[in-house]
């Protein structure tokens, strides 16, 4: 298994505007799946993206992977005080269990 | 809700205690997980059964005992803590390794060691 890393560890923006975050990885991967986790709880399955496939929608989500680049993003469009909580990549490349990075601090101010 | 549950939510005890950590899925996974996630550090995976069968065991303290005793139900037992193991404990559970529909975690259990 490997742990994505997320960038920008922070990120804080006002409540309507988008906010966009990264993730790199090292080796090929199957799919790769983005989760939310608001502080304290636990976390949130959001979208799952294959990888033969370069960009997916879900709501004001769009994730896009770059599988030659190794890396994957996500977008918030139109953000919300309720999406403040961290967000975290997950590369799977075959292996059953979850390898976490430190993921992004989003915070949506009102 | 999201299918996994974890009882109790919150937990204080002292270092000479015996308690259970308790995670319930009723989602009809054939995975389960238990992860740490200590104050400003990444989540860490602990253990994770298929089948009832213990397939991974991160190099956690024996004061951390799992018990899955079907594919529904997983433990944590957790004997002479020390302070430091005061954490977010979260449960999660897969189907095929995740890879349809991701992973269900559950709200977490907080653990006080005084």
């Amino acid at each position: 298994s490997q742990q994505g890393e997320e960038d920008p560890q922070a990120l804080s923006i006002q409540e309507g505007e988008n906010a966009t975050m990264n993730c790199s990885y090292k080796t090929s991967i199957n799919n790769l799946q983005w989760y939310r986790q608001n502080s304290g709880r636990g976390l949130v399955h959001l979208i799952l993206i294959r990888s033969n496939e370069r960009e997916k929608h879900s709501g004001r989500l769009r994730v896009t992977l770059d599988t030659s680049k190794k890396s994957s993003s996500l977008l918030i469009t139109a953000s919300r005080a309720a999406d403040t909580a961290s967000y975290f990549c997950e590369p799977q490349g075959g292996s059953e269990k979850l390898v976490f990075g430190k993921g992004t601090k989003l915070t949506v101010n009102p | 809700e999201t299918g996994v549950t974890q009882t109790p939510r919150h937990l204080v005890m002292g270092m000479t205690n015996k308690k259970s950590l308790k995670c319930e899925q009723h989602l009809g996974h054939n995975a389960m997980y238990w992860y740490k996630q200590s104050a400003k550090k990444p989540l860490e995976l602990m253990f994770v059964y298929n089948f009832k069968e213990q397939t991974e065991n991160n190099s956690v303290p024996s004061r951390f005992s799992p018990e899955c005793p079907n594919s529904s139900h997983l433990f944590l037992h957790l004997h002479t803590l020390q302070p430091e193991d005061s954490a977010l404990y979260l449960c999660a559970s897969s189907q095929d390794g995740g890879r349809g529909y991701g992973y269900t975690f559950g709200s977490g259990t907080r653990l006080t060691v005084v």
